[in-house]
């Protein structure tokens, strides 16, 4: 199962900023937060990563909280193009020996 | 630098009929996970391949079997399909296989069982 929940469904006004939260409440201390995204089936794109600092990179900003038990993707300026579902991922090795385990994800919809 | 690629983009099969799918794993990369997604849902882990050995496996039948080759590339075989096996299959590649090694997807092949 995976170790993260997040809102089925999400709305944003283009240009302005989409914040994508994510609860994993559960994290140990080597395992990362992971944000990828998929666009209408094609193979999920990366995002982001962080284990307890804030990053940002071109893409977007990851907020982890100082407890490490969620997080937030920021989009500073959602496009039209943004309009993905969003899928939050905590690395972990599980008994079948995989790392990423995904969820539903957020859907979020970016509106003119 | 060349990402991960997949072939072929879509199949059709008969139920019972045998597929083999191909991933090229990005320049480097000596890990990929598969991966099978049905429609609305995540990515479900079928197994991965590291160095040319299975690393983990998920919770999928024997039936689902596959190889990695020397230049790190991979194939996924399915035997004796069936109609839920209809899907999206992801090929992942890393660095390595741990938990810290960023997964980078290819486009997918999408598989329809008839």
């Amino acid at each position: 199962d995976a170790k993260t929940t997040q809102p089925p469904s999400m709305d944003c006004a283009e240009g302005r900023a989409a914040n994508l939260p994510c609860n994993h409440s559960t994290i140990s201390g080597n395992e990362y937060v992971y944000w990828y995204r998929q666009i209408h089936s094609q193979g999920p794109q990366y995002i982001i990563h962080g284990l307890k600092n804030n990053e940002t990179n071109e893409m977007a900003s990851l907020i982890i909280t100082e407890d490490r038990k969620s997080s937030t993707l920021i989009l500073p300026h959602a496009t039209l193009r943004d309009t993905a579902v969003y899928y939050c991922i905590v690395s972990t090795r599980d008994n079948y020996g995989q790392n990423f385990v995904f969820g539903p994800g957020t859907r979020l919809s970016v509106l003119p | 630098e060349t990402g991960v690629t997949q072939s072929p983009t879509h199949l059709i099969k008969t139920r019972g009929q045998q597929v083999t799918l191909r991933c090229s794993s990005q320049s480097g990369h000596n890990t990929v996970s598969w991966y099978q997604q049905a429609l609305g849902q995540g990515p479900q882990f079928i197994f991965q391949y590291y160095r040319e050995e299975e690393n983990g496996r998920g919770n999928f039948p024997p039936r689902f079997s596959g190889l990695q080759f020397p230049n790190y590339s991979s194939e996924l075989n399915v035997n004796a399909l069936e109609l839920d096996d209809s899907a999206l299959y992801l090929c992942a590649s890393s660095l390595g296989g741990g938990i810290t090694d960023t997964q980078y997807f290819g486009p997918g092949t999408r598989l329809t069982v008839l």
